[in-house]
This record gives C-alpha cells, sequence and structure tokens, in this order.
C-alpha cells in the first residue's frame, strides 16, 4: 500500500484524556500535513512539516495540540485534556517538494475522534 | 476568516445532466486551485486544478474554468453519474509561499440520480 496511513481510524475519549494519533505518509514525500474537518465543513489546515522541521501552525492549534514528525518520516498528534469541541475528523496529507509543494498531494482516510 | 466561499451547499443532478458548483476567494496571492472529492469515510481525493495562468482545464468528464478578474473559479461535471455522488471541496493555496497549506470551502454534496 503506498497511501498514506493513519492510526487508529476511529477513536473514542472521555473528556480530559489524552490522545494521540498516527500518520505514516507515503515514503518519498517529505512534506507533511495535518487537517480538521467537522461535520459539513471542509478540512481545517493545522500545522505542516518539511522533513522533521515544523515549519507552520494554525491559530487553531491551542496549547493542548502538538505534532511531532521524530524523524522524518510518520508523525504523531497529541491532544491533551481533550474537550468536547475537539470532536472531529484529523486528517494527514503528504507531499513531495519535487516538482512543487503539491506535487502528489495525497491525504489519508483520517482518524474520527469522538470525546464524550 | 473565510477565504474561500463555495457554493452550492448541496445540488441534485439527474444522470447525464451537467453539474456546477462555484468557488470564489479573496486572496489575490493564491497561485494554485485545486478540486477534491470525498466520499463518506474517506480522505479528500484531488480531482483537478488549475494556475491561474489559464481560463480552462479540462479532463475527462471534469472542466475548472477559472476567472482572474472576477476571483472566481468553478468545476463542471459532465454526464454526471450516480458514482459521481459525493461531497467537492475546493482549496486555494499559495505554493511558493506557504508550502502547499490548502485553504478550503465549505463543500457541496452532490447527488446524481439516475
Amino acid at each position: 500500500d503506498t497511501g498514506v496511513s493513519q492510526d487508529p481510524r476511529h477513536k473514542i475519549t472521555k473528556r480530559g484524556q489524552n490522545v494521540t494519533f498516527r500518520c505514516d505518509p507515503i515514503s518519498e514525500h517529505n512534506r507533511l500535513y495535518w487537517y480538521r474537518q467537522t461535520l459539513g465543513q471542509g478540512p481545517e489546515f493545522l500545522t505542516y512539516f518539511q522533513n522533521e522541521a515544523q515549519l507552520e501552525k494554525s491559530r487553531l492549534l491551542s496549547d493542548r495540540f502538538s505534532a511531532e514528525r521524530p524523524k522524518g518520516s510518520f508523525s504523531t498528534l497529541e491532544i491533551q485534556r481533550t474537550e468536547q469541541g475537539d470532536s472531529a475528523m484529523y486528517l494527514c496529507a503528504s507531499s513531495s517538494r519535487t516538482g512543487g509543494a503539491h506535487y502528489g498531494y495525497t491525504f489519508g482516510s483520517g482518524t474520527r475522534l469522538t470525546v464524550v | 476568516q473565510q477565504q474561500v466561499k463555495q457554493s452550492p451547499q448541496s445540488l441534485i443532478v439527474q444522470k447525464g445532466g451537467i453539474s456546477i458548483i462555484n468557488c470564489a476567494y479573496e486572496n489575490t496571492a493564491f497561485d494554485y486551485f485545486p478540486w477534491y472529492q470525498q466520499f463518506p469515510g474517506k480522505g479528500p481525493a484531488l480531482l483537478i486544478a488549475i494556475r491561474p495562468d489559464v481560463s480552462e482545464k479540462k479532463e475527462g468528464r471534469f472542466t475548472i474554468s477559472f476567472n482572474k478578474s472576477a476571483k472566481q473559479f468553478s468545476l463542471h461535471i459532465m454526464d454526471s453519474q450516480p458514482g459521481d455522488s459525493a461531497t467537492y471541496f475546493c482549496a486555494a493555496s499559495r505554493e511558493y509561499n506557504q508550502g502547499g497549506k490548502l485553504i478550503f470551502g465549505q463543500g457541496t454534496e452532490l447527488s446524481v440520480k439516475p
């Protein structure tokens, strides 16, 4: 499988708990993006990495959110002290700078988070 | 701040008809305009994309029309099929300054009736 993999596909957690999601990009891609999508809305940009460097973070990414890409391969997104408003689909995408930032831009199937 | 506005919110088309979805943007620095298709439980998948140096791009049954002066672009789906029933998103990006960050519209839920 050469697509973007996200794990888990679904996560139900109690308010106040911490959760962590993983994204495995397409292997030759050096750019990795996180988006959040709520029901009936388009994806909203959260953050992106070029290799292991986190180059931009949205204002949507509060202090409770942290993302890492330690070796420039897979990435994790952690949400601390979850709130009901964090319930959403969290999407990961990757792309290659070769040919431009949008070359091969591919989304994973997402992790659906439900905070109860 | 909403930078890409999409309409209509939902659309019902008969099989064989033409589906038209419109988007308007505000930031004249955008230089890349893709359209994505999303099925339930899946991530968005790229359909077709255009850059502002051309006014139209066609790939199979899908065509993007781009009006730079009006800051608008639209997706036309010719000979719409029931398998086209999905949610469609327009997006915009400043590729060379923002590394590929996409700003999405609100989405259009398309239903093609047999």
